[in-house]
Order: C-alpha cells, then structure tokens, then sequence
C-alpha cells in the first residue's frame, strides 16, 4: 500500500495571500498524480492529473508541479479568494489510487 | 450528462441489516469506484472496476461486495452491517484511470 502524505493539514490566509501545499508519494510504481478541490458538503472535483517528470499545469490561479524522481508534487494558489475555501486532495495513482487526507484551506475575506 | 449518480442520499441501518448503495454513470466510463470518508481520513478505496464483469479489492473491502454487470452499474453491498461502516460513501468513474467524477455521496448510520 502505497502512503501518500499532505501538509499542512490545514491552513488559514487573508485574501489575497499566495500559498502552496505539499504532498508526497513514494516514487516507486508511480503513474500519475491528481489533485482535487473539496467544497463542503459537495463532492471532490478533479483540478488535475499530471504523470511527466517536470510536468506544471495551470488552472486560472491554481497552479501544480511534479517531481516524480523524489515523490512529491506542490499546489500553488495565487492571490487567493474565498471561494478558494475547500480540502486540496491528492492521490497517487500506481495500480491503485490512493488519496492523502487533504490539506484544508481557509481565505478570510 | 446526469454524470454519476447515486442512491440513496442518506439511510440508517440497524446492526446486521443489509442493503445496497446504487451507484450510475452515463458517461461510459470503463473504470468505476467505491470510496468511503471517515472523519480526518480522508478517501479510502473500498473497491474498484475497470471494466464490466471485472473487479477488484481496494484498501478496506472486508464487509462489502460489489459486482460490475454493466458499464453504466457498480452497487456496494453491505451484508450484515456494523457500526463501523457508519460513513459518506463515495462512488467515483474514470476513463481509463484519468481524472475521476465523483457522485453526490451516500450518507449512512448504522446504530
């Protein structure tokens, strides 16, 4: 079973700010590494998928990277809103997909 | 596109009842999961499909059966519930293993 870790697990910003999340997952058997946005009280949606070393996506002012060699994937958001409040998923996907326990995000306006 | 969808939307079961969460999608996705949410940890995988007639265990499958006879279905059983099993149970699709689509949810009491 593979262990997928996420930091922090949570974390309060004023609107505005820019801030990052981390997660980490073993490298070995890796295919590809998602990221979701959990709203409360509705259900997770994929921001994105990203398998290629190096590999950057960007949606609006969400942004992520991959580093497959050491196992670790960042989430960036830029100037955040309070609409940005949610759980910031991860999973790794090998045979399986198996998620971390989410970083919580918290904008005050 | 209903995407994926899922029934009921809450029950409470009494210990040893058994019932089955439904769960569709018409988007004709081949791959099709079952996760439940405890609180502070996370999605766990229960099980998964990857195409009709083909499943397989996730990370916590004791106490659940499902079965794949179509793409569009993947039910969860639950045979003689426990209140262990008191959880959100998500049910999920993909195609080929890319980005998943998420139900609605099922929220379920076992007392």
């Amino acid at each position: 079973i593979l262990n997928v870790e996420q930091s922090p697990q949570s974390l309060h910003v004023q609107e505005g700010d820019s801030t990052n999340f981390t997660c980490s997952f073993p490298s070995s058997n890796f295919y590809a590494l998602h990221w979701y946005r959990w709203e409360t009280a509705k259900s997770p949606e994929a921001l994105f998928v990203m398998t290629l070393n190096g590999d950057e996506k960007k949606k609006g002012r969400i942004s992520a990277t991959l580093n497959t060699k050491e196992g670790y994937s960042y989430l960036y958001i830029k100037g955040s809103q309070p609409e940005d409040s949610a759980t910031y998923l991860c999973a790794s996907q090998g045979g399986k997909l198996i998620f971390g326990q989410g970083t919580e995000l918290s904008v005050k306006p | 596109n209903a995407g994926v969808t899922q029934t009921p939307k809450f029950r409470i079961l009494k210990i040893g009842q058994s019932m089955t969460l439904q769960c569709a999608q018409d988007m004709n996705h081949n791959y099709m999961y079952w996760y439940r949410q405890d609180p502070g940890m996370g999605l766990k995988l229960i099980y998964y499909s990857v195409g009709a007639g083909i499943t397989d265990k996730g990370e916590v499958p004791n106490g659940y059966n499902v079965s794949r006879s179509t793409t569009e279905d993947f039910p969860l059983r639950l045979e003689l519930a426990a209140p262990s099993q008191t959880s959100v149970y998500f049910c999920a699709s993909s195609y080929s293993g890319s980005e998943q689509y998420f139900g609605p949810g099922t929220r379920l009491t076992v007392t």
